[in-house]
This record gives structure tokens, sequence and C-alpha cells, in this order.
């Protein structure tokens, strides 16, 4: 899998956008970008992933350059339970065969201060 | 509420002891997963099993048994273990069959472990 990088931390004013960005200049084609967030003392949770186009869910959105060696997770409206380590990850899918790992990195320690 | 769950949710073991980590999932997921997450560090894949089966291993030392006994329960044994290994054990499963909804992990809340 290709390798991510991502600032260690970030402050966001709550009900601002935060926005964190993800660098993954070795991004091959068939691998898609994925964001994960792990609040303290509790288990990752699954944020957004996306290829090429742009998405949004009910959580973020998802912002991929045109050449994918970057991408940026936006949180519209972010509030103090948004504080959360968040983790960009680049995997390519396995498609009909065994299953595909997820490797973490470090991540970005997001606080959003009120 | 993920649909993963994991028992307990601390404990606390000596070197000698054996003890036992349990994960179940609600989701009717084919794929479980084993993760490690030592203080400061990012988290380190264990064991993958698919439809009951180990389909990955991480070099991970024999102190560390996983059982898959059946596609909605996922063991980790745990005997003579290290103070290094201390650290929190997180449990994931996946659709597991291939295609990018399919493959995302979803991950109950981990068993804080500390080894004394």
């Amino acid at each position: 899998d290709a390798k991510t990088t991502q600032p260690p931390s970030m402050d966001c004013a709550e009900g601002r956008a935060a926005n964190l960005p993800c660098n993954h200049s070795t991004i091959s084609g068939n691998e898609y970008v994925y964001w994960y967030r792990q609040i303290h003392s509790q288990g990752p949770q699954y944020i957004i992933h996306g290829l090429k186009n742009n998405e949004t869910n009910e959580m973020a959105s998802l912002i991929i350059t045109e050449d994918r060696k970057s991408s940026t997770l936006i949180l519209p409206h972010a509030t103090l339970r948004d504080t959360a380590v968040y983790y960009c990850i680049v995997r390519a899918m396995n498609y009909g065969g065994a299953t595909n790992k997820l490797i973490f990195g470090t991540g970005t320690l997001l606080a959003v201060q009120p | 509420e993920t649909g993963v769950t994991q028992t307990p949710r601390h404990l606390v073991m000596g070197m000698t002891n054996k003890k036992s980590l349990k994960c179940e999932q609600h989701l009717g997921h084919n794929a479980m997963y084993w993760y490690k997450q030592s203080a400061k560090k990012p988290l380190e894949l264990m064991f993958v099993y698919s439809l009951e089966e180990r389909v990955e291993n991480n070099s991970v030392p024999s102190r560390f048994s996983p059982e898959c006994p059946n596609s909605s329960h996922l063991f980790l044994h745990l005997h003579t273990l290290q103070p290094e290994d201390s650290a929190l054990y997180l449990c994931a499963s996946s659709q597991g069959s291939g295609g990018e909804y399919q493959e995302t992990q979803y991950f109950g809340p981990g068993t804080r472990l500390l080894v004394l």
C-alpha cells in the first residue's frame, strides 16, 4: 500500500469547518483513499472513502485532487466530539479474493476548541 | 455502536496467567481481524480470518493464539505474556468478499490489557 503523509496535529474552532490534508504522492491507479478516526480510548471509526471523484456523506466530504496525489477531509461544522486522531489510508481493492489490510500511520490529532 | 463488541473492556493479568479476549460481530460479515495498539504507536495488524480460515499472521509471537470458531466470533488466547504486550487490542470485521464497500472495516471498542 502507498504511504501517506499527514500533519501530526491541527486545531479547529467549534462550529467552523475542519480541513484535514493528506499527501499520497505514490498512490496507484487501483488504490482508494480511506479515512478513519479514533476518539481517545475507542476503536477506529470509518468515515469515508473515494477513488477519483469527490465524495460526501453524513459525516464528512472528501476532496481528491485531479492527479490523486493528495486529498482533504472536510468536517463542515466541527464539534467538540470531533476531537480525535484522523487517519488517511490508501489501499487497493482485492476483488473476489482475500481481504485487504489497513495500514495505519500516526494520523492527525484534530483538537476542536470551544 | 458499530455492531462489533469486545469483552472484557479492561484486563489486568500476570505474566503466568492465561486469559482470552472475545470479539463478536452482529453485521453478518465474513472477515475478522485482530489489531494491537501500543502507546504512542500506530495500529498493527496481528491476524486476519476470512470465512473462519486464518489468511494472515503478521509474525505475531506464539504467546498470542487466535481462534475463529464461526464467522461471528473471534478469540485471542493469551498465555505467558510480557509487560511489553500491554496495549489496546482491537477487533474489526468486514464483509470480506471484495469490492470497495465490502472491504470497509468496522472496529470494536477494544480491550485495554495491562500485563504485570
